[in-house]
C-alpha cells in the first residue's frame, strides 16, 4: 500500500538557521497539507496546497514559512530562520480529492537549538 | 472557525473492557469526522470516519456514533486490547473548509 514519505526522520538545527522539510506524498493525490505537533500536544494545521498554490493557512504559517512542490514528486517546508519554539514534530499529509481521508507521514522531529 | 473539544483526556481500563472517548464540536456546517490512531512516535494513522449523513458506522470492534443535533460524536472501542493503547483523536471538517480541525487527544491505556 503506498505512503506518504518524509525526510528527514530527526534534523537538529541552531536557532536563526533555515530548515527545509521533505516529503513525497501519495502519487494519485491533489491535495497536500503540512501539520505540526508540540510534543504532547494536538495536531495543528498549516497549511494546505492545492493545484500548485496555497489554498488555506493558519496563523501559525506566517512569513518565516513557505511551501513548495518543486517537481512532480516532492513537497517542501521551508522554515526561514528557526526559532526554539518551532521545535516539534512535523507531518506531511495528502489525499486524492475533497471527502476522502487525509493519509499522514511518518512526520520530522525538528529540534531548534 | 471550527472548535472541537474532546473527552476524556485520559482513558485508563482494563483489557476486555470497552472504551468511549467523546467529542463535540461547534461548526453545525461540519460534515466529515474522522477519527485518528497514533501510537507513541508514529504517525496519526486513520482508524474509522463518519459523514454527517449516517449516524452510526462499525468496523469489527470499533464504532462510531454521530449526532448532529448536539454536535457530538463519540468514538467506541470493545473488547479492549493492549495493542488499542495509544493517542486518539478526533476531528471535524466541513463548513467550507477542507481543514480537518483536530480534538487534544485522548490517551487511552488498556492494561493487561
Amino acid at each position: 500500500e503506498p505512503e506518504v514519505t518524509q525526510t528527514p526522520s530527526h534534523q537538529v538545527t541552531q536557532m536563526g538557521q533555515e530548515v527545509i522539510l521533505r516529503c513525497v506524498p501519495i502519487s494519485n493525490h491533489l491535495y497536500f497539507y503540512w501539520y505540526r505537533q508540540i510534543l504532547g500536544q494536538k495536531v495543528e494545521f498549516l497549511v494546505s496546497f492545492y493545484n500548485n498554490e496555497i489554498s488555506e493557512k493558519s496563523e501559525i504559517f506566517d512569513d518565516q514559512f513557505s511551501v513548495e512542490r518543486p517537481d512532480g514528486s516532492n513537497f517542501t517546508l521551508k522554515i526561514r530562520s528557526t526559532k526554539l519554539e518551532d521545535s516539534a514534530m512535523y507531518f506531511c499529509a495528502s489525499r486524492p480529492g475533497t471527502g476522502s481521508p487525509q493519509y499522514f507521514g511518518p512526520g520530522t522531529r525538528l529540534t531548534v537549538t | 472557525g471550527e472548535n472541537v473539544e474532546q473527552h476524556p483526556s485520559t482513558l485508563s481500563v482494563q483489557e476486555g473492557d470497552s472504551a468511549v472517548i467523546k467529542c463535540t464540536y461547534s461548526d453545525s456546517a461540519s460534515n466529515y469526522f474522522p477519527w485518528y490512531k497514533q501510537e507513541l512516535g508514529k504517525r496519526p494513522q486513520l482508524i474509522i470516519d463518519i459523514r454527517s449523513n449516517v449516524g452510526e458506522k462499525k468496523d469489527q470492534r470499533i464504532a462510531v456514533t454521530l449526532n448532529k443535533t448536539a454536535k457530538h460524536f463519540s468514538l467506541h472501542i470493545t473488547e479492549t486490547q493492549p495493542e488499542d493503547s495509544a493517542v486518539y483523536f478526533c476531528a471535524a471538517t466541513g463548513g467550507g473548509s477542507y481543514i480537518p480541525t483536530f480534538g487534544r487527544g485522548t490517551s487511552l491505556i488498556v492494561h493487561p
